[in-house]
């Protein structure tokens, strides 16, 4: 367990619908990335978070959008949904975005996912 | 174009029959790079991380390697359980983001 949830475990929509995917990191960990895992595209990189403020900014399109809250958890919003938005989504947390070299600081940690299935 | 390329896809292997898995890169600035394990529909698992050429980490039957532009998975006397996906990600100086590569599929029959 690396201490990172996400919820929910599965998600079945349709097309044209909007969606909410929820992510808490692990304790102490300030920042927040977003990544998709499609069978095609491997993990891909959609966003990162660091302390509330938005960070980097991956191939994440504009249909989605992503928010960290002040207690740190994560939103990831989905809209406009198509057929090949359907993939795994997974959060992952580490302390804080490589400032130091070489520690553990930089390490991310990934939550179990949240597996979109859209019809 | 940052990229991160791991061979074999896939690899079959008795128990006890030890191996490598490669994972090759062309970065801009390496800051680090990063070996998970990932089971099917699970989240990846963090296994070691290697900052400098000639670095190495172990634990248990796997050991990981680094030069300046590749690093290897060694895998010793695997067991059933060692089954899983392993993905290599590199951290890019400056940046944030892990950039993976597409994965080994490693099956270890009994």
């Amino acid at each position: 367990d690396s201490g990172v949830t996400q919820t929910p475990k599965h998600l079945i929509t349709a097309t044209g619908q909007r969606v909410t995917l929820r992510c808490s990191p692990r304790s102490g960990d300030l920042s927040v990335y977003w990544y998709q895992q499609s069978l095609d595209q491997g993990l891909q990189f959609l966003i990162q978070y660091y302390n509330g403020e938005e960070r980097a900014k991956g191939n994440i399109l504009e249909r989605f959008s992503a928010q960290q809250f002040p207690d740190l958890h994560s939103e990831l919003n989905l809209s406009s949904l198509e057929l090949g938005d359907s993939a795994l989504y997974f959060c992952a947390s580490s302390v804080e975005p490589g400032r130091r070299v070489h520690t553990r600081t930089d390490t991310q940690y990934f939550g179990p996912g949240t597996r979109l299935t859209v019809l | 174009e940052d990229q991160v390329t791991q061979s074999p896809e896939a690899l079959r292997l008795q128990e006890g029959e030890s191996s490598s898995l490669n994972c090759s890169y062309t970065v801009s600035g390496l800051r680090g790079l990063f070996w998970y394990r990932q089971d099917p529909g699970k989240g990846p698992e963090f296994l070691f991380t290697l900052y400098s050429a000639g670095e190495e980490k172990e634990k248990e039957r796997l050991k990981a390697t680094l030069t300046k532009k590749e690093s290897f998975l060694h895998i010793t006397a695997p067991k059933p359980e060692d089954s899983a996906t392993y993905l290599c990600a590199v951290l890019i100086q400056g940046a944030q983001k892990l950039v993976f590569g597409q994965g080994t599929r490693l099956t270890i029959n009994p």
